[in-house]
């Protein structure tokens, strides 16, 4: 069965460094999303991707973040300068489009820890 | 503003016992209501969802519109059924994003 898979699983990085989450969707699917979860917190939207643009954004989803389709099957999160908060667990899901349009299947996640 | 509560973060019940997990929303449209699961080193994973209206692993919520709420249940736990349960939201449209609750950690003891 496909399934969404993410790199790295685990990510260590110093504040102020820039990282690139790396994600590749189920390939037929056509929406993408970010999802983060603070340690102990919510997992929380931060942005959906579709037509190669986004769709959707929260608060979270400052300047500071970005999103890229650069190829037909990767889907990346860029954190260009990052902060001790954004230490927490990184999910990427996709979503077909189709009949169960609304059923996001989700990757294993990245841990960001941020020094 | 769309909200997803959960009351319980953590639920023990005991093999054979019936369970419920509470979930209460606030959201101003019709939204679309899910159970997503997640056992132990596992990713999450959608359970149900409120429009197909099918029983998953004996698992059933019923979409209470004057309550808010969209409890899950099953009349017969099992152990196999001890992880964490997210209750989730998305507004009516084409792959809206999903509101999670804090999640309730079930644990099911032999």
């Amino acid at each position: 069965e496909p399934e969404v898979t993410q790199t790295p699983s685990h990510q260590v990085t110093q504040m102020g460094q820039e990282v690139i989450l790396r994600c590749v969707p189920i390939s037929n699917h056509l929406y993408f999303y970010w999802y983060r979860q603070i340690l102990g917190q919510k997992v929380e939207f931060l942005v959906s991707f579709y037509n190669n643009e986004i769709s959707e954004k929260s608060e979270i989803f400052d300047d500071q973040f970005s999103v890229e389709r650069p190829d037909g099957s990767n889907f990346t999160l860029k954190i260009r300068s990052t902060k001790l908060e954004d230490s927490a667990m990184y999910f990427c899901a996709s979503a077909s489009g189709g009949r169960s349009y609304n059923e996001q299947f989700f990757g294993p996640g990245t841990r960001l820890t941020v020094l | 503003a769309q909200r997803v509560t959960q009351p319980e973060k953590l639920l023990s019940v005991f093999k054979g016992a019936p369970v419920e997990l509470k979930c209460n929303y606030s959201y101003s449209g019709s939204p679309e209501l899910f159970w997503y699961v997640q056992y132990s080193r596992q990713r999450l994973q959608l359970l149900l969802r409120h429009i197909s209206r099918e029983s998953i692993k004996g698992f059933t919520a019923d979409l209470n519109k004057g309550e808010t709420s969209f409890h899950l249940k099953k009349p017969f736990a099992q152990e196999e059924d001890s992880a964490m349960y997210y209750c989730a939201l998305s507004p009516s449209g084409s792959a809206r994003q999903l509101t999670f609750g804090s999640g309730t950690q079930l644990t099911v003891l032999p």
